[in-house]
């Protein structure tokens, strides 16, 4: 079992339309949870943090965790072309070791 | 406020060569980062520095390759001598600390032939 699993995708979603992105993690221990986003040929960007269980929104972005269920998502509203991307699930398992374990990304589409 | 930079963006070696990865952190951030993507795999973490100490190399592969950031500024990634299934993209990030948050330059291209 990989340490951080996400559907690779491609997923394909219509302009307007809420992209929902999904990720679980092994170590029930993790603290901190992350989600980038990477253009084909560019670095990963941050685009949202989370730490605690609950619903974090930020502009059209959304994450949400759930550490009973070992479950991270990232909600997109009012998807753009803009958005199509990789977009990578990152955790953190404990504060003060803080190498960040990915997951292998997905392939997120905007159809116009 | 600059960001990460690397240096070079893109290397092409022959197998047995020796590379030399740069990476310039944002300033101030005291905690720097290594990672690498094989092709098809996900991004994996080879090591982290606070200022010039390295904290955690656990993921360094093997003894081909040394990290260094003398005065806790600048690192580089030596890969000594190159072999093929290092070809990949090695990324620095660097941070703050605390909570984690990682910043990430552009990546090298590292091919070995």
């Amino acid at each position: 079992q990989k340490e951080v699993e996400q559907n690779s995708g491609p997923l394909s979603v219509p302009e307007g339309a809420i992209a929902s992105l999904n990720c679980t993690y092994s170590d029930r221990g993790s603290q901190s949870f992350f989600w980038y986003r990477q253009y084909s040929g560019k670095s990963p960007e941050l685009i949202m943090s989370i730490y605690s269980n609950g619903d974090k929104e930020d502009g059209r972005f959304t994450a949400q965790l759930n550490k009973a269920s070992q479950y991270v998502s990232l909600l997109i509203r009012d998807s753009q072309p803009s958005d199509s991307a990789t977009y990578l699930c990152a955790v953190n398992k404990d504060f003060g070791n803080e190498k960040l374990t990915f997951g292998t990304g997905t392939r997120l589409t905007i159809i116009p | 406020e600059a960001g990460v930079t690397q240096f070079p963006s893109h290397s092409v070696i022959e197998k047995g060569q020796t590379v030399t990865l740069r990476c310039d952190p944002i300033s101030g951030h005291d905690n720097l980062y290594w990672y690498r993507r094989v092709m098809g795999k996900e991004i994996k973490f080879l090591l982290h520095f606070v200022k010039e100490s390295k904290q955690d190399e656990s993921g360094m592969p093997n003894n081909r390759f040394l990290a260094e950031r003398t005065g806790g500024t600048y690192s580089t990634l030596k890969v000594q001598p190159a072999e093929l299934e290092d070809s990949g993209v090695y990324f620095c990030a660097s941070s703050l600390g605390g909570l984690g948050e990682q910043f990430f330059g552009p990546g090298t291209r590292l091919t070995v032939l």
